[in-house]
């Protein structure tokens, strides 16, 4: 199986401030990375698709880079409504796997 | 729009049978993979599997292979997931999406998503 690390397990981050988030896969993946956010008690929702690809009505201050293992997900301005735990998943090989998340708290 | 809508929480005694459900709507039902997505208490997401309701082909992941049941009805759009004798590590919200696999990306991913069936197994 395909091992997917995301860092750091948590932040803390003020509102107006960057925010990069990691993910990093045990093998090459090509571009078959997705992001997702998950607010507590919600459904997560897709924001980047097939590494850099912006899912439509995410705000642009989402963006998402990387190929092969590495992958990044920058929050360029990060919002009061940003603040939750964001996941990343390959779907390059069966089973496919998701990171063990990385949750965004308030400073 | 296109939309999951799973059943409701459920409520179960270990070594009973459950099955839940995910109705699709807003698009051809039979076109798509549908894939399930576990999420214990507290914890992350877990992929379990995909079925083609077009065929009902399906593929589990390893972890979740003779534990859990995806099958599909196209004449109402809707599809399940099932088990047979439940036990309190089945305790987890379930969410269903559908695949997109556009033949011009490299890529897949899961949208949109169900809103989630919590299941309950105690005694």
């Amino acid at each position: 199986d395909i091992q997917m690390t995301q860092s750091p397990s948590s932040l803390s981050a003020s509102v107006g401030d960057r925010v990069t988030l990691t993910c990093r896969a045990s093998q090459s993946i090509t571009s078959y990375l997705n992001w997702f956010q998950q607010k507590p008690g919600k459904a997560p929702k897709l924001l980047i698709f097939a590494a850099s690809s912006l899912q439509s009505g995410v705000p642009s201050r989402f963006s998402g880079s990387g190929s092969g293992t590495d992958f990044t997900l920058t929050i360029s301005s990060l919002q009061p409504e940003d603040f939750a735990t964001y996941y990343c998943q390959q779907t390059y090989s069966t089973p496919w796997t998701f990171g063990q998340g990385t949750k965004v708290e308030i400073k | 729009e296109v939309q999951l809508v799973q059943s409701g929480a459920e409520v179960k005694k270990p070594g009973e049978s459950l099955k839940i459900s995910c109705q699709g709507s807003g698009y051809r039902f039979t076109s798509y993979w549908i894939g399930w997505v576990r999420q214990m208490p507290g914890k992350g997401l877990e992929w379990m599997g995909i079925i083609y309701p077009g065929d009902s082909d399906t593929r589990y992941s390893p972890s979740f292979q003779g534990q859990v049941t995806m099958s599909a009805d196209k004449s109402i759009s809707t599809a399940y997931l099932q088990w047979s004798s439940l036990k309190p590590s089945d305790t987890a919200m379930y969410y269903c999406a559908r695949l997109q696999q556009p033949k011009s990306l490299k890529g897949k991913w899961f949208d949109p998503w169900g809103q989630g069936t919590l299941v309950t197994v105690s005694s």
